[in-house]
């Protein structure tokens, strides 16, 4: 069955300081992964994907990921966070054959000034 | 519309009560999903349609649990005779492909639900 960790329940970071959140994720065949943020009463929304190809991937609000099969993970990094990207990051697993999505438990990223 | 919609924002109940809960997926998705959200536990998989037919139901937690989508639009969530574990916010997502696993899911803001 697929699982998704993310080890950091919270992070905080300064602002300006680089960014990087963790997701480990266990499933035997190739994975489709994406990081969602969810600001304060608002829905999820999409920052970036991976399904094939280029291993580092960029996303939306100046975000990146990569993607390391040796390693399970698909850690999500911004060079210079502001202080709106104060949130809750979720990363997530899919695959073929498989709608659903199965979310990591989250990383609430908390940017003191 | 110009996004996923759901209604209500907010529900208090009491304990043995039903609820429905409404999902307007944007227009034109067929792809329906319902999530459910509870405090450190991440988002669950709760149901995927697909039109109207609901090929993916293995997240619904008990029988108490419903739902239905109705002309490839609107779905409703139901619970019956809510329980306080069921306290919850209920996400819904749609996205515009054949519910293939690499469409993106556009998500709704949720219905925080509350049992007494």
């Amino acid at each position: 069955a697929q699982s998704v960790t993310q080890p950091d329940i919270h992070i905080t970071v300064s602002e300006g300081a680089s960014l990087e959140l963790r997701c480990n994720y266990s499933y035997g065949a190739t994975p489709y992964l994406f990081w969602y943020v969810q600001s304060p009463g608002q829905g999820l929304q999409l920052l970036l994907k991976y399904f094939s190809g280029d291993t580092l991937v960029q996303g939306i609000k100046g975000f990146e990921a990569e993607f390391k099969r040796s390693q399970s993970s698909f850690n999500l990094r911004k060079p210079s966070v502001h202080w709106s990207d104060a949130a809750e990051y979720f990363c997530a697993v899919g695959s073929t054959g498989f709608q659903k999505l199965v979310f990591g438990t989250g990383t609430r990223l908390l940017v003191s000034p | 519309g110009a996004g996923v919609s759901q209604s209500p924002s907010n529900k208090v109940t009491e304990k043995g009560k039903d609820v429905e809960l409404r999902c307007d997926p944007i227009s034109g998705h067929t792809a329906l999903y319902w999530y459910r959200q509870s405090l450190g536990q991440g988002l669950e998989f709760l149901i995927y349609f697909q039109g109207n037919s609901a090929p993916d139901k293995s997240g619904l937690p008990s029988d108490r649990f419903s739902a239905e989508r109705t002309g490839g639009s609107v779905s409703t969530l139901t619970i019956q005779r809510t329980q306080q574990e069921d306290s919850a916010v209920y996400l819904c997502a749609s996205s515009g492909g054949a519910g293939r696993s690499t469409d993106t899911q556009y998500f709704g803001p949720g219905t925080r639900l509350t049992v007494l």
